[in-house]
Order: structure tokens, then sequence, then C-alpha cells
């Protein structure tokens, strides 16, 4: 059974840096290309990061390039999104899924809070 | 960035009737490998979303029936044939072709 966990999120000050990470197992994480997907309170939903199995390539949604940083160990079977200059917008909760084109699975989500 | 616009974003419906959510795109799904990566997800209160069609047409695993997806280009949806009760909670529409990835405003299905 795939298995995907969320860590990291909590209270942060606007400016601030936060890094998620999203543990893998019941699959071989390094075949699959990975997301990060957004929610935040009582909205839909919004896609922001995405990484290629072999972490060769990734990809942002405009509104967080040159801000956050995905990456991913695949020998610890570990996505991350490093969040730094942190907004009030960016709360929300963060999910991580399988795949980028067709999130399969997804985690329970950590949740991020942006306030002073 | 390509627009995913769902209709309605309301749906009462009565148990055991069907239901129709319609998914429009502002430019068309079909990516250069021939395949139009369009997905569905239904997302319970509380719960993260699960995806229950992708590309178009395709049912992930568990997934009833009763749920079916169509549609070509920039025209897609998503239909219930016999409402039940657990299928209330919020149905989102997502391509996966054109970056960044997108998706529709949700459409909130509750019984009548």
């Amino acid at each position: 059974e795939v298995q995907l966990l969320e860590s990291g999120g909590g209270l942060v000050q606007p400016g601030g840096s936060l890094t998620l990470s999203c543990a893998g197992a019941g699959f071989t994480f390094s075949s699959y290309d990975m997301s990060w997907v957004r929610q935040a309170p009582g909205k839909g939903l919004e896609w922001v990061s995405g990484i290629r199995a072999g972490a060769t390539t990734t990809y942002y949604t405009d509104s967080v390039k040159g801000r956050f940083t995905i990456s991913r160990d695949n020998s610890k079977n570990t996505l991350y999104l490093q969040m730094n200059s942190l907004r009030v917008d960016d709360t929300a909760i963060y999910y991580c899924a399988k795949a980028i084109r067709t999130p399969a699975n997804w985690g329970p989500g950590t949740l991020v809070t942006v306030s002073s | 960035d390509v627009v995913m616009a769902q209709s309605p974003l309301s749906l009462p419906v009565t148990l055991g009737q069907p239901a129709s959510i319609s998914c429009r795109s502002s430019q068309s799904l079909v990516y250069s490998d021939g395949n139009t990566y369009l997905n569905w997800f239904h997302q319970r209160p509380g719960q993260s979303p699960r995806r229950l069609i992708y590309m178009v047409s395709n049912r992930d695993s568990g997934v009833p029936d009763r749920f079916s997806g169509s549609g070509s280009g920039t025209d897609f949806t998503l239909k219930i044939s016999r409402v039940e009760a657990e299928d209330v909670g919020v149905y989102y529409c997502m391509q996966g072709t054109h970056w960044p990835l997108t998706f529709g405003q949700g459409t909130k299905v509750e019984i009548k």
C-alpha cells in the first residue's frame, strides 16, 4: 500500500523559512515523479511544484518561483520543499503526491501558517 | 496559465439520481505524447483529495463504476450514474498537460 506522510509544518512569521518533508513507503520511491499541492483554508487546490524521479528537472508555479525549492533524497525515500521568504498567502495545508501529471496518491498534509 | 472552468460550482443532488460536472480548459489538453492529462479528484471534508479518474476516462482502482469520465480537447465531463450518500464533497478537475499545472475551482456536491 502506498503511504505518504508529510511533516515540518507549523507557525512562521512573514519573511521566515520552513522546510517540509514527505516520507514515501509502499512503492519504489526513486522511480516516481513527485509533487507538492497546497490548499489555503476553505479554498481550492493549487499545484505548487514537481520533481522528476531522478531529480534532474523541477517545476514550479509562478507565485513560488525563486522562493521555494523542491528536492528529494531517493536513498531516504523522502521529498522536500524548502520555503523561503514566506508570505501570509502561503498559509495552507501542503500535500505531497505521487506523480506529477496525474497525481495518484496523496498524503494527509501538513499545515503551514504564516502570521505575525 | 491554463484556466480550468468547472460548472456548476454547487450541485444539490437526490440520492439515486444521476449527476454531471463539466470542466472546460482554456487550451487543448492534448500533450505532445498524444495523451490528454485531465484528472478528476474527490475531496471529503477534512480529508485529502482522492483521484477518481486519470487521463480523461481511466477509473482508479477501487473507484465505483458509477463514476465515469469523458471528453476531449478542451471539454470534459465527470458523471455519477446514481448518487450515493458517500459521494458528497468537492470534486476538482486538474490538467497535467501545461506548466504550471492547474485545478478547477471545485464543485460542491450535496444531497438535497
